[in-house]
């Protein structure tokens, strides 16, 4: 059965530094999506991307979150100077698309950023 | 902005027993979907059971069905037949047509099941 992946499944970094955390969403789906789960708290979205574009994006996704999708496969975010606070579980969801039957999202198994 | 409630933090149920989580959402949309996502402690979201709202029959998936109730803005998922593998947070969620298909989460149900 198809499914997200996420790599790496974890990842300490330093205050400041940039990270890259990768999905490679299921080969058919248009949608793809970012959230985030602060430990112990609820899952929150950060944005949605669909024909290379930001669909939707929340307040939490500022000028330090971008995504890409450099090539055919992969869904990468980019946070460019990490602060303590972003540390989380953070999860990649692709949908095949958006109308009605085809909106559901699955989710990747979540990537766990610590910063220190 | 939608709003999602789940006013159960933690539930126990034993095994093979039934078991109802409940759910409210605050919408003023008419066309939108609702999910039940389960996060078992591997932490990974799978997908429980969605519904559509123009959909007046509850969904069902084997032992796991759900009471839509769209005047009262109620989506609760029912569990039969528990099983100790039903161990999990479940999180209830709203995703609006149109709108970049962001899921609005709630703030999650967990449920352990005993022997």
């Amino acid at each position: 059965e198809p499914e997200v992946t996420q790599t790496p499944s974890h990842q300490v970094t330093q205050m400041g530094q940039e990270v890259i955390l990768r999905c490679v969403p299921i080969s058919n789906h248009l949608y793809f999506y970012w959230y985030r789960q602060i430990l112990g708290q609820k899952v929150e979205f950060l944005v949605s991307f669909y024909n290379n574009e930001i669909s939707e994006k929340s307040e939490i996704f500022d000028d330090q979150f971008s995504v890409e999708r450099p090539d055919g496969s992969n869904f990468t975010l980019k946070i460019r100077s990490t602060k303590l606070e972003d540390s989380a579980m953070y999860f990649c969801a692709s949908s095949e698309t958006a109308s009605m039957g085809q909106e559901t999202q699955y989710f990747g198994p979540g990537t766990r950023l610590l910063v220190l | 902005a939608q709003t999602v409630t789940q006013s159960q933090p933690e539930m126990s149920v034993q095994e093979a027993e039934t078991v109802t989580l409940s759910c409210t959402y605050d919408t003023s949309e008419n066309n939108y979907y609702l999910f039940w996502y389960k996060q078992p402690p591997s932490r990974q979201m799978i997908l429980v059971i969605r519904q559509e709202a123009y959909k007046q029959q509850n969904a069902t998936e084997n032992r796991f069905s759900v009471n839509f109730q769209k005047a009262a803005k109620s989506f609760s998922l029912k569990i039969s037949d528990s099983q100790l593998g039903d161990t999990a947070m479940y999180f209830c969620a709203f995703m609006k047509e149109y709108s970049g298909y962001a899921l609005n989460f709630g703030k999650g149900t967990s449920l352990l099941v005993t022997p």
